[in-house]
């Protein structure tokens, strides 16, 4: 069935360092991707999307490129501030969605000063 | 300009009573989705309501659970007889549209069972 794997948490980088969190899927088709954050105490934000293969989403300094033929959705950022530490979901909604989405178990990030 | 209000924002039930965990839209948004987040797990989808209608309720469990979205007032889900198992975080997101993934969510409801 559809789902979404992320990489293992936790993730402690130093302020300025290159992160990448990987994400793939298993899907029916060819979904749009989104990646979601959770600042501590807070609600999930949408953070970046694509719509389709190839495409690249970006804000905030992440980026992170749909690609098909390895079925990914990697989110990197080429340099993490303190404040980028949060919780990190992939998600896409499956097939005959009417609105739910399918999300990863979430990648927490740490930055140090 | 207030987001996605959700209360409480913890609720403690001893097992065998109800818990009622309430979630009001943002401004202008007519359809509002429930995830639970057990420990250590994702974001499962609950159900997917419009005023007055549920449009998808495929991961609501069969029992004990109900959730509804009335014509005023806030959306409301429901568990009866909770047990320890129903401990998780309840979260409730919002979208002005359907198929809208752009969902901005509440800051969730932690349910102890004790």
């Amino acid at each position: 069935g559809d789902s979404v794997t992320q990489m293992e948490g936790p993730v402690t980088l130093s302020e300025e360092a290159f992160l990448t969190i990987n994400c793939t899927y298993t899907a029916t088709g060819y979904p749009s991707l989104f990646w979601y954050v959770q600042y501590p105490g807070e609600g999930l934000q949408l953070l970046l999307k694509a719509t389709k293969a190839d495409d690249k989403g970006s804000n905030k300094g992440f980026e992170a490129t749909y690609r098909k033929e390895t079925t990914s959705f990697h989110l990197e950022k080429g340099s993490v501030q303190v404040s980028d530490s949060a919780v990190y979901f992939c998600a896409f909604p499956p097939r005959g969605s009417q609105g739910n989405l399918i999300f990863g178990k979430g990648t927490k990030l740490s930055v140090k000063p | 300009n207030a987001g996605v209000m959700q209360n409480p924002r913890h609720l403690v039930r001893r097992r065998g009573q109800e818990a009622r965990l309430r979630c009001s839209p943002m401004k202008g948004h007519s359809h509002v989705y429930w995830y639970r987040q057990l420990p250590e797990e994702g974001l499962k989808f609950m159900v997917y309501l419009q005023k007055e209608n549920i449009i998808d309720e495929s991961g609501m469990p069969k029992e004990r659970f109900s959730a509804e979205f009335p014509k005023e007032g806030p959306s409301i889900l429901r568990i009866q007889q909770v047990v320890r198992g129903d401990s998780a975080a309840y979260f409730c997101a919002s979208s002005p549209g359907a198929q809208n993934y752009g969902y901005t969510f509440g800051s969730g409801t932690r349910l102890t069972v004790v």
